[in-house]
């Protein structure tokens, strides 16, 4: 596709309950990002993929959350047993191919409300 | 704790003023960008200047980049009601990803 695509672009749920966020990033971005952003804060990292590489899973903030990229393709974020807090957008960003990191291409975000 | 430390803020101006917004950061980087972002949703990149530049254009905006005193600033002149938006700052350091700041919210009254 044109730019990146995430889905759903609003999710509420039920405390409790497991979600999963969808992120079709652009043809040929190799890197793969997702964030968090919480009301009126900046952009949390949670996990980059780089290829075929072991993906940098050092901003998980709980073993509640996990993400899944097969390639260079698709990637889900799922979130099990929501919390409140864990209520914030969700963004997914690629990184065009050429070595060093340089300009991020960002979805619209998934907007997670957790009742 | 955040890499990049906009401020201010928050920033209200009338149109055809100029904003300038400053981000502070702490390690030493390979280049710093600027995002701007529209109703909370998707970043849009403005500009990236690199550790060895000092000052870079496009278009409306000027970024400076000092690399002694960590900090970058942005300048958009003529200001435009469509500006309105909040603008990070992001750093790399090298790391496999970059570092966002809690963004300055700026407002561009008609």
């Amino acid at each position: 596709g044109a730019g990146v695509s995430q889905s759903p672009s609003n999710k509420v749920t039920e405390k409790g309950k497991d979600v999963e966020l969808r992120c079709d990033p652009i043809s040929g971005h190799t890197a793969l990002y997702w964030y968090r952003q919480r009301l009126g804060q900046g952009l949390e990292f949670l996990i980059y993929f780089q290829g075929n590489s072991a993906p940098d899973k050092s901003g998980l903030p709980s073993d509640r959350f996990s993400a899944e990229r097969t390639g260079e393709s698709v990637s889900t974020l799922t979130i099990q047993r929501t919390q409140q807090e864990d209520s914030a957008v969700y963004l997914c960003a690629g990184d065009p191919p050429g070595g060093t990191t340089g300009e991020l291409f960002f979805g619209e975000g998934s907007r997670l409300t957790v009742l | 704790s955040q890499q990049g430390e906009e401020d201010p803020q928050a920033l209200s101006i009338q149109e055809g003023e100029n904003a300038t917004m400053n981000c502070s950061y702490k390690t030493s980087i390979n280049n710093l960008q600027w995002y701007r972002q529209n109703s909370g949703r998707g970043l849009v990149h403005l500009i990236l200047i690199r550790s060895n530049e000092r000052e870079k254009h496009s278009g409306r905006l000027r970024v400076t980049l000092d690399t002694s005193k960590k900090s970058s600033s942005l300048l958009i002149t003529a200001s435009r009601a469509a500006d309105t938006a909040s603008y990070f700052c992001a750093t790399d350091a090298g790391y496999s990803t970059l570092t966002f700041g809690k963004g300055t919210m700026l407002l561009v009254s008609p």
